[in-house]
């Protein structure tokens, strides 16, 4: 069983281009998670899918940022006109219907010149 | 408003010996879960061990085990016989219960570095 698999594992924009990150859950997992790292500091929450809904984005910033976990194919973050300040770590996380755990991503790191 | 305080931001320990790491948290929710997890320097989060408020022993998966005390609200991770592959940063986490269930995103504290010495 693949774990969870996210592409690219880095990626490097200028400022004002678009970003996206893709995120595969494990096989038979149906909750997706998005979180964020900055250096040297823990994951912050940033939304929470299920499969074609946004159950909770609380954490999102308002503007330039979107996610989707359509029926088919991988969950996306996307990050419209990028700034400096996007430049992080980005971890997806998925668990299964009534499982508590979240198995982790080995995470995209953008970096924003 | 749920939080979790990792007090240490960095430990050190002798290869070998046991090392113990601490969390504490705050909730008013009855049901929630304990997580933690570990992060190398290649970057990647790696699950260690889960515990669940309503278990009536700690969790243990082998050479971790979570020292679970509900009265004082603390989660510890205790690793025995400490190797330098351990060497890492370790955070604690809380689900959030917004959703009641299982379901929920996880609420991380800052972490602590843990260094391993030959």
């Amino acid at each position: 069983n693949a774990g969870v698999m996210q592409n690219p594992r880095h990626l490097v924009r200028r400022r004002g281009q678009e970003a996206r990150l893709r995120c595969s859950p494990m096989k038979g997992h149906s909750h997706v998670y998005w979180y964020r790292q900055l250096p040297e500091e823990g994951l912050k929450f940033m939304v929470y899918l299920q499969k074609e809904n946004i159950i909770d984005e609380s954490g999102m910033p308002k503007e330039r940022f979107s996610a989707e976990f359509p029926k088919e194919g991988p969950s996306i973050l996307r990050i419209q006109q990028v700034v400096r300040g996007d430049s992080a770590a980005y971890f997806c996380a998925s668990s299964p219907p009534f499982g508590e755990t979240q198995y982790f991503g080995p995470g995209t790191r953008l970096l924003v010149l | 408003a749920q939080k979790i305080t990792q007090t240490q931001p960095g430990m050190f320990v002798q290869e070998k010996e046991a090392v113990t790491l601490d969390c504490t948290y705050d909730t008013s929710d009855p049901s929630y879960g304990l997580f933690w997890y570990k992060q190398p320097s290649s970057g990647e989060m790696i699950f260690l061990i889960y515990q669940g408020s309503y278990d009536q022993q700690n969790a243990t998966e082998g050479r971790y085990s979570l020292n679970f005390q509900k009265a004082r609200k603390s989660a510890n991770l205790v690793i025995s016989a400490s190797q330098l592959g351990d060497s890492a940063m370790y955070f604690c986490a809380m689900r959030d219960v917004n959703y009641g269930g299982s379901q929920g995103n996880l609420i991380f504290g800052k972490g602590t570095k843990l260094s391993v010495k030959p």
